[in-house]
């Protein structure tokens, strides 16, 4: 069964560090784009961007470039999402999604489960 | 950046009848660039159709999409109590991909 499985919820404080987590399982881990997308409390999607587990090639959105970092761990099927310097304003749901290597011919298909940020000031 | 506009922003109907929510691009884009998803509360999404038409494997095909250059829809018939929920459309063709702000299906 194709699967991301996402690390657990986590609560922080303004200007602290975060990496979350998305561990593919079930298909070729290096085959396929895993992006990111935020959605806030009672909000919609937003995409943050897309990286390639092969080479790492990404692709960010403006809204969020310089906010946060995307990485992938190859040896281990997992890709990150990091903040260096946490703000209120990050306090958000962020789920991880697969997206074919045949992109821009194809949408995300498989998601995770979604990560609880929760960032006090 | 492409956006997507969606509307109604609150669809109120009752199980069995027949949905059409609306997605609006502000730019021409080709069709098979256009997908939708389903989010039921608590819940990650879930890809109903791709390139405007095509339903996701496992789709029930009461599902339907249509459209082109701008204008793209979403039709569901014969709602089923599963299907209350908020649908989202993305155009996925470039970076950054976007998505509308959502339809709420409410019973």
């Amino acid at each position: 069964e194709v699967q991301l499985v996402q690390s657990g919820a986590e609560v922080k404080k303004s200007g602290e560090s975060l990496k979350i987590s998305c561990q593919g399982s079930g298909y070729t881990f290096t085959s396929f784009w895993i992006g990111w997308v935020r959605q806030e409390s009672g909000k919609g999607l937003e995409w943050m961007g897309i990286i390639y587990p092969g080479d790492s090639d990404n692709r960010y959105s403006p809204s969020f470039q310089g906010q946060v970092t995307m990485s992938v761990d190859k040896s281990i099927s997992t890709a990150y999402l990091q903040w260096s310097s946490l703000k209120a304003s990050d306090t958000a749901v962020y789920y991880c999604a697969r997206l074919p290597s045949s992109w821009p011919d194809k949408p995300f298909d498989v998601w995770g489960q979604g990560t609880l940020v929760t960032v006090s000031s | 950046e492409i956006v997507l506009t969606q509307s109604p922003g609150t669809l109120s109907l009752s199980p069995g009848e027949r949905a059409t929510l609306s997605c609006r691009a502000s730019q021409s884009f080709s069709s098979i660039y256009l997908a939708w998803y389903q989010q039921r509360p608590g819940q990650a999404p879930r890809l109903l159709i791709s390139g405007a038409s095509t339903r996701a494997p496992g789709i029930p095909d009461r599902f339907s999409g249509s459209g082109s250059g701008t204008d793209f829809t979403l039709s569901i018939s014969g709602l089923e109590p599963e299907d209350f929920a908020v649908y989202y459309c993305q155009h996925f063709g470039s970076s950054p991909q976007t998505f509308g702000q959502g339809t709420k299906l409410e019973i």
